[in-house]
């Protein structure tokens, strides 16, 4: 149980263009879910918080008009990245907390690599 | 400023050792204590997690030992094996909401 899919696992795309990811909880709903960048050897750094049905909650030095997330249904929520430039390249990972009550433990997907050329 | 601190960076281990990492936190408000394990890009899996009212958690060989009042808590990994080799983050959780603080990762490498 408590899986989260991530779709695509990796693509390139050239810069000034859009990119779609896609996060999804197959077994459980998820009110909240979490969107996280990671550089090569380095921790995971939480770009925002996705609330189903409202505005996303964004950190500190992310641009939320650069990085639009919408958490449309309890099992879904998707990160674009708008107007990608090579600086976006990363692997971006999302996190997902099952609704109603639990532990609270956050399950991660499997990750997306962006690479903008 | 980074909350949560993580250490080794890195840790080699030969095979059947005990393979220890430790964390350090400073917000007392923090009330839940994942280990994720990282395999080369893959996500994080969650591996065990604590809450401060315990001071020992053990699944299989891998157990949490966690002191509040030092604000530390630690992870063993028992009779380490070379599929054991991964990066591993802990983390900890404030009481608002289920944002995660992540500590800066520990690659470990279990030699044959």
């Amino acid at each position: 149980g408590a899986v989260v899919s991530q779709h695509p696992s990796w693509v390139i795309c050239k810069s000034g263009t859009s990119v779609k990811i896609e996060c999804r909880s197959l077994d459980f709903q998820a009110t909240t879910m979490f969107w996280y960048r990671q550089f090569p050897k380095q921790s995971l750094m939480l770009m925002a918080t996705s609330n189903e049905g409202s505005k996303a909650t964004y950190e500190q030095g992310v641009e939320k008009d650069k990085f639009l997330i919408n958490h449309a249904s309890l099992t879904l929520s998707t990160l674009t990245v708008t107007s990608a430039h090579p600086e976006d390249s990363s692997f971006y990972i999302c996190s997902a907390t099952p609704s109603g009550g639990g532990g609270g433990e956050q399950y991660f997907g499997p990750g997306t690599r962006l690479t903008v050329t | 400023q980074q909350q949560v601190k993580q250490s080794p960076q890195s840790l080699i281990v030969q095979k059947g050792g005990i393979s220890i990492i430790n964390c350090a936190y400073e917000n007392t408000a923090f009330d839940y204590f994942p280990w994720y394990q990282q395999f080369p890009g893959k996500g994080p899996a969650l591996l065990i997690a604590i809450r401060p009212d315990v001071s020992e958690k053990k699944e299989g060989r891998f157990t949490i030992s966690f002191n509040k009042s030092a604000k530390q808590f630690s992870l063993h990994i028992m009779d380490s094996q070379p599929g054991d080799s991964a990066t591993y983050f802990c983390a900890a959780r404030g009481n608002a909401g289920n944002m995660l603080t992540f500590g800066g990762g520990t690659r470990l490498m279990v030699k044959p």
